[in-house]
């Protein structure tokens, strides 16, 4: 079946600090992968996606680039900041429309 | 602004009583969907729609029940049968095509009294 594997959190980091978050996933075919945001009480956001192999993904200072030799979608930014304080979940889709989720990874950030 | 409103954002249950949630998208999306979130946990995907008059059981749906009567509205009740409720509910939507992004509302937060 399908499914996602993230880093455990909870992660916490100063200002400027670069931040990783690991994700793996098995699937079937070749699905397309995903990274959401959930602020504190409030729904997903799409942070960024990558749709085949190599291509990377990018949004505000996000980035993240799909390795189908090693099943991986790792999320980096390279200087977080105190607004970036959310949990941020994996997700992948195979070759149809529903989405499976990691657990999600809990990041703070502290001035 | 096109979105997906969820309503209420907080609601309280008594014991053996139904709820419903409500959804509504105005982004013209075909498909949309329902999911449970836990503390510390993913999403658990209780039921979707991909089409009006049509909508299939997700990963959780004992205890709960769904409509699809319009485009915009994909309400879920949370039965009685339902014996832990206590939990996020987040509505999405999506165009229904392969590989297509979810759209999230805000969500509802459901506890017992």
């Amino acid at each position: 079946g399908n499914s996602v594997t993230q880093m455990e959190g909870p992660v916490t980091l100063s200002e400027e600090a670069f931040l990783t978050i690991n994700c793996t996933y098995t699937a079937t075919g070749y699905p397309s992968l995903f990274w959401y945001v959930q602020y504190p009480g409030e729904g997903l956001q799409l942070l960024l996606k990558a749709t085949k192999a190599d291509d990377k993904g990018s949004n505000k200072g996000f980035e993240a680039t799909y390795r189908k030799e090693t099943t991986s979608f790792h999320l980096e930014k390279g200087s977080v900041q105190v607004s970036d304080s959310a949990v941020y979940f994996c997700a992948l889709t195979p070759n149809d429309y529903k989405l499976s989720f990691g657990a999600g990874t809990t990041v703070t950030v502290r001035a | 602004d096109g979105g997906i409103t969820q309503s209420p954002k907080y609601l309280f249950r008594k014991e053996g009583q139904n709820v419903t949630l409500s959804c509504e998208q105005n982004l013209n999306h075909d498909a949309m969907y329902w999911y449970r979130q836990d503390p510390g946990q993913g999403l658990r995907l209780i039921y979707y729609s991909q089409i009006v008059n049509d909508f299939q059981k997700g990963d959780i749906a004992e205890g709960y029940s769904v409509s699809r009567e319009k485009k915009e509205s994909f309400p879920l009740t949370v039965t009685s049968a339902q014996k832990n409720p206590t939990a996020f509910y987040l509505c999405a939507s999506s165009m229904g095509t392969v590989n297509q992004p979810q759209h999230f509302g805000d969500g509802t937060r459901l506890s017992i009294l």
